[in-house]
């Protein structure tokens, strides 16, 4: 079954600590998308990758790090920079110039 | 630049009755136009897309979306709703090219089919 898994779907931190926000496709697609999701505001753009070893800062990237080390996977890491990090965040996967995206199942952040 | 508005933020309808979810968008070239549809605690999936030609693009499950040029528009229509479509609704814009990190996301429309 081809598709994009995040893990965990829940995850609580403590402020002040980075966390990692795990994301892996099988769709061999080459570009990979990290959203962050606030209620009433719609999707957010993070970061993207167009081609493995390389990003792109996307509208809201300050306080967040990425890697794009093999294509299948493309980690997020919030840091303590980010002044409010509890949100849902989405993975999205694509084919570069096709015309559909595909979501992740999401993670849930709360930092307490 | 491109936008796109979702005027209704949340549309409660009685189940079976037609229900319709408005898109505008706004932009100075043309546009591919897309739905998704979130569940709760669920990522999105596309329920529909206009890429070109036909105006009228229809969903497997009884949505449908008429592009509309001249009023910039892409409304959601289905003309009897079942309680397993409540869910949130998001219109989405992209002009052809541009990629989907250039994909503009409205707020999102949340529809309450009340039995």
């Amino acid at each position: 079954d081809g598709g994009i898994t995040q893990s965990p779907k829940y995850l609580f931190r403590k402020e002040g600590q980075n966390v990692t926000l795990s994301c892996e496709q099988n769709l061999n697609h080459d570009a990979m998308y990290w959203y962050r999701q606030d209620p009433g505001q719609g999707l957010r753009l993070i970061y993207y990758s167009q081609i493995v070893n390389d990003f792109q800062k996307g509208d809201i990237a300050e306080g967040y790090s990425v890697s794009r080390e093999k294509k299948e996977s493309f980690p997020l890491t919030v840091t303590s920079a980010q002044k409010n990090p509890t949100a849902f965040y989405l993975c999205a996967s694509g084919i570069p110039g096709g015309d559909t995206q595909y979501f992740g199942p999401g993670t849930r952040l709360t930092v307490l | 630049a491109q936008s796109v508005t979702q005027l209704d933020s949340q549309v409660p309808v009685f189940e079976e009755a037609p229900v319709e979810l408005r898109c505008n968008y706004s932009s100075s070239v043309s546009v591919y136009l897309f739905w998704y549809v979130q569940y709760p605690n669920q990522g999105l999936q596309l329920l529909l897309k206009y890429l070109s030609g036909s105006t009228l693009v229809e969903s497997i499950n009884g949505f449908e979306a008429e592009f509309n040029k001249s009023q910039t528009s892409f409304h959601l229509r289905k003309p009897s709703v079942h309680i397993s479509d409540t869910a949130e609704y998001f219109c989405a814009v992209r002009r052809p090219g541009g990629g989907y990190q250039k994909v503009t996301f409205g707020t999102g429309t949340k529809l309450q089919v009340i039995p």
